[in-house]
């Protein structure tokens, strides 16, 4: 059973396209995350959900959209795709907000987007 | 904002020789998480430290906590090629919810 699961594996898409990518967890988590990681392997936070509500929005340009339909599901929308968005998106979920105990999270298999 | 550095950022070893990556902050922190993301993969989960100086041990594995809870280390005794990845530590501050990754340490072995 795979417990944070993303789709697509890759996307290759062009400039200026919309695209979405679908993340699910079947741990029964109250919070998730979306994380971008670039070229040189930085981490960084976009989003968090908790129990369907949004948390953190990490200065992330408003092409990005996250949508969260019910605690098991956060999805990601890219509008006009840019070069800069090129990079491997994942998604997390852990027990509780991070900061608080049982806050360990639990990482997708990730997203390669390529914009050409 | 919270920062939390790591260094170094890179670190090649002959297998059987030590490793250590060390993680500070800039905030004092509530916790502190390491993780492990192999080449290709996704990051996992190995521990989380909460107390002032504490000291937990996962096999060949210490990691250590500060007494001030700002800074932390990872320590991996007698390296082995499985261990061939990039370490991360992250730290959040309690009432951001928000846990800050450092840059990774990309940890390459040869055997």
């Amino acid at each position: 059973d795979t417990a944070v699961s993303q789709t697509p594996k890759y996307l290759v898409t062009q400039m200026g396209n919309d695209k979405s990518i679908k993340c699910e967890q079947n741990l029964g988590h109250d919070t998730m995350y979306w994380y971008k990681q670039d070229s040189k392997k930085f981490l960084k936070i976009m989003f968090s959900y908790n129990n369907k509500e949004l948390i953190i929005n990490e200065t992330v340009p408003n092409r990005f959209s996250p949508k969260s339909p019910d605690k098991a599901h956060l999805n990601l929308h890219i509008n006009s795709l840019e070069l800069g968005d090129s990079a491997v998106y994942f998604c997390a979920s852990s027990h509780r907000l991070a900061g608080t105990v049982f806050d360990e999270q639990f990482f997708g298999p990730g997203t390669r987007l390529t914009v050409l | 904002g919270q920062q939390v550095m790591q260094i170094p950022q890179y670190q090649h070893v002959q297998e059987g020789e030590d490793f250590t990556t060390y993680c500070n902050s800039s905030t004092t922190l509530s916790n502190i998480q390491w993780y492990k993301q192999r080449p290709g993969g996704h990051p996992v989960f190995l521990i989380q430290l909460v107390k002032s100086g504490e000291v937990k041990k996962q096999k060949r594995l210490t990691f250590q906590f500060g007494e001030a809870k700002k800074n932390s280390s990872l320590h991996i005794t007698a390296t082995q090629t499985t261990d061939v990845g990039t370490y991360f530590c992250a730290g959040s501050g309690g009432s951001n919810y928000k846990l800050t990754f450092g840059k990774g340490t990309l940890l390459t072995v040869n055997p």
